[in-house]
């Protein structure tokens, strides 16, 4: 079975501070999908990132920032210069490439606040 | 983009009624589509995976004869929650694969509240 953690609950940062959201998962499949996904208040889940298990390469886009490290079984996920638009609760997720199992095990989620 | 939407956003429904929700993949067809539940600051749990013209696939924990998951065309899934209690109220989420795709396309949920 597939687990995905991220031990921080909940962070509180101030706006244009940087911040990381750490993400940790555990599989025995050598194959699979790691995401990142933002829930903001109204619920909805808004796709972030995909990173599948062949390409460790970190990626930015905009303000974010990733990093996927095979070794750690680690897909940390970095806002430079944060926002208070950035206020939400992040999930990381993963799943199997095995076409049979398609379904997301998400993390818990980390609830991330900016204040201005 | 491909979209699936869910219908309806919310519902308050009375203790011991059963409530159904709907789960459309607007331009494109899915044969497979998931339920997932959300309780308060928590995260999504898997409830079940909908099989278009076969029966669903219930997580360890889910009771298959409270939530019953009906997957009628390669573009709906309904989940109805029968003899719905306080304890039923959550975020209610389904998701669908893309076509030859990774990932899940997300259902904006259904919040659920049982008085």
């Amino acid at each position: 079975a597939q687990k995905v953690t991220q031990a921080q609950t909940e962070i509180s940062v101030v706006e244009k501070e940087d911040v990381t959201l750490d993400c940790v998962y555990e599989t025995r499949d050598t194959t699979y999908y790691l995401f990142w996904y933002k829930q903001p208040p109204s619920g909805e889940l808004v796709f972030l990132i995909r990173r599948n298990s062949f390409d460790e390469q970190n990626e930015i886009s905009g303000r974010y920032s990733w990093n996927f490290q095979k070794s750690t079984s680690s897909f940390n996920f970095t806002i430079t210069a944060s926002q208070v638009v950035d206020s939400a609760v992040y999930f990381c997720a993963l799943t199997l490439m095995d076409t049979g199992r398609r379904a997301l095990t998400f993390g818990s989620g980390t609830r991330l606040q900016v204040q201005p | 983009g491909a979209v699936v939407s869910q219908h309806p956003s919310w519902v308050i429904c009375k203790s011991g009624t059963s409530v159904k929700i709907e789960c459309r993949s607007l331009d494109f067809q899915a044969t497979t589509m998931f339920w997932y539940r959300q309780f308060p600051k928590q995260s999504l749990m898997l409830m079940a995976t909908s099989n278009e013209g076969s029966k669903a696939t219930y997580e360890q924990g889910v009771e298959k004869d409270k939530f019953l998951i009906n997957h009628a065309s390669l573009t709906l899934s309904t989940l109805t929650v029968t003899s719905a209690h306080p304890e039923d109220s959550s975020f209610y989420i389904c998701s669908a694969p893309p076509v030859g795709g990774a990932g899940q396309y997300f259902g904006p949920g259904t919040r659920l509240t049982v008085t």
